[in-house]
């Protein structure tokens, strides 16, 4: 298993520009993340998904937008980057619908935006 | 869910235990505590998870105390690969939201 990916690994965008992180599990699970880390800081989450076609906002949802069209998918997209969207984004998943259940990540995309 | 305080920083020495401490004084029933770890540059890494027993597993043990109000992650035998950034997290199982705050910089010293 590749467990869960990250797509790109790096970006520079300009601002103004548009882009979409692809985030892959092939662990069948049922919810999915999209955190943001900034320098010193912890994780913050964005949005997050519990099922198929379902998403929901986090801690940080503004100037971001996401789809879960398959259940192995999690998009992130960012419309109009900003100077403030420059983060590496980490998106995790996890199996359990019931009880506690570790989250999983992938090796982060990291973008810095001009 | 309940906040955590975790100190800053702590060095430990390659080849000993690592014990890092875990305020969590507000602390309800039905929420357990969690532990991840960051290496440098990559995801955070589940390490572990408890409700009130002492839990143990391949990478670390678990211990909760009596009142739930603080708990310690220890690295049996700490090495060079065990640097990291160590969180402590406090959730209920039904929320399946983390929420990371500063944890605790490991620095294992050869």
């Amino acid at each position: 298993n590749a467990g869960v990916t990250q797509t790109p690994k790096f970006r520079v965008l300009k601002t103004g520009q548009s882009m979409t992180l692809l985030c892959a599990q092939d662990m069948n699970h049922e919810y999915m993340y999209w955190y943001r880390q900034d320098p010193g800081m912890g994780l913050r989450l964005i949005h997050y998904s519990v099922g198929e076609g379902t998403t929901a906002k986090g801690e940080v949802p503004d100037g971001y937008n996401v789809s879960r069209l398959k259940k192995q998918n999690f998009l992130l997209g960012l419309e109009s980057a900003a100077p403030s969207q420059t983060s590496v984004y980490f998106c995790a998943s996890s199996y359990s619908k019931q009880g506690p259940s570790e989250q999983y990540f992938g090796p982060g995309t990291r973008l810095t935006v001009t | 869910d309940a906040k955590t305080t975790q100190p800053t920083s702590m060095d430990c020495a390659e080849g000993r235990a690592a014990n890092l401490p875990c305020n969590h004084s507000t602390i309800s029933g039905n929420e357990y505590v969690y532990w991840y770890r960051q290496i440098h540059s990559q995801g955070p890494q589940y390490i572990i998870h408890g409700l009130k027993n002492n839990e143990t597993n391949e990478m670390a043990s678990l211990i909760i105390t009596e009142d739930r109000k603080s708990s310690t992650l220890i690295l049996p035998h700490a090495t060079l690969r065990d640097t990291a950034v160590y969180y402590c997290i406090v959730r209920v199982a039904v929320d399946y939201k983390l929420s990371f705050g500063a944890g605790t910089t490991v620095t294992v010293r050869a």
